[in-house]
């Protein structure tokens, strides 16, 4: 029963380097999140995936780009990492809206990433 | 712009009381509230949601109230238990027909203190 599973939890990066996050789900949701959540704010949308195939900026998407790599599995991709990047990423999935009813997202247990 | 506002960083209620969070939000687009509770070095859990079409949803000890012409919800637990302590973040989504259905925007969070 895992849900959203994230990897790695933690990870420490110089500036500069580049990193992929995981991110994998077990509950055949077609829609996938990554957030970020920093001190004294919300968790904020980066990107996010409506279904297999698509991708789309939310919020605060310089700096990263996303792959839906099959339905289960959304990476999330910092190509050259600032310290502005330091946060907390979550990584969400959920039931695509129907024009009848919305469902609540599901989370993964987060990554924590420090840049230094 | 902060679209959704949580005024209060925490609050600490005794055992058996009564704990109530509010959030308002200042985007009258917004049609889907959810509220989630998050423990330390965990993902956000999902609690409860309620429709714009609603102003009142129950679950056992969780109720949430929606004054959509005040752009006002708040999120009732009785009793409150030691386990509720946790940080609560109320999320607002768009309409169903629109594309920012899937996109939660998030609160900063109040963190609830449930003393003995």
């Amino acid at each position: 029963n895992a849900g959203v599973t994230q990897t790695p939890k933690f990870q420490v990066l110089k500036t500069g380097q580049s990193m992929t996050l995981q991110c994998a789900q077990d509950m055949n949701h077609n829609s996938m999140y990554w957030y970020r959540q920093d001190p004294g704010m919300g968790l904020r949308l980066i990107y996010y995936s409506a279904s297999e195939g698509t991708t789309d900026k939310g919020e605060v998407p310089n700096g990263y780009n996303v792959s839906r790599l099959n339905k289960r599995e959304f990476s999330l991709r910092l190509e050259s990492a600032a310290p502005s990047q330091t946060s907390v990423y979550f990584c969400a999935s959920g039931v695509r809206p129907s024009p009848f009813s919305n469902q609540p997202q599901h989370f993964g247990d987060g990554t924590r990433l420090s840049i230094l | 712009d902060q679209q959704v506002k949580q005024n209060s960083p925490s609050l600490s209620v005794q055992e058996g009381r009564i704990s109530i969070l509010n959030c308002d939000y200042t985007n009258s687009m917004f049609d889907y509230f959810l509220w989630y509770k998050k423990y330390p070095a965990e993902g956000p859990t999902f609690l409860i949601s309620i429709s714009s079409i609603k102003d009142k949803n129950e679950d056992g000890r969780f109720t949430v109230f929606l004054n959509k012409s005040a752009k006002h919800l708040s999120l009732h637990i009785v009793p409150s238990q030691p386990g509720d302590s946790a940080v609560y973040f109320c999320a607002a989504s768009g309409a169903l027909n629109t594309g920012t259905a899937s996109k939660l925007t998030f609160g900063t969070g109040t963190r609830l203190q449930v003393t003995l």
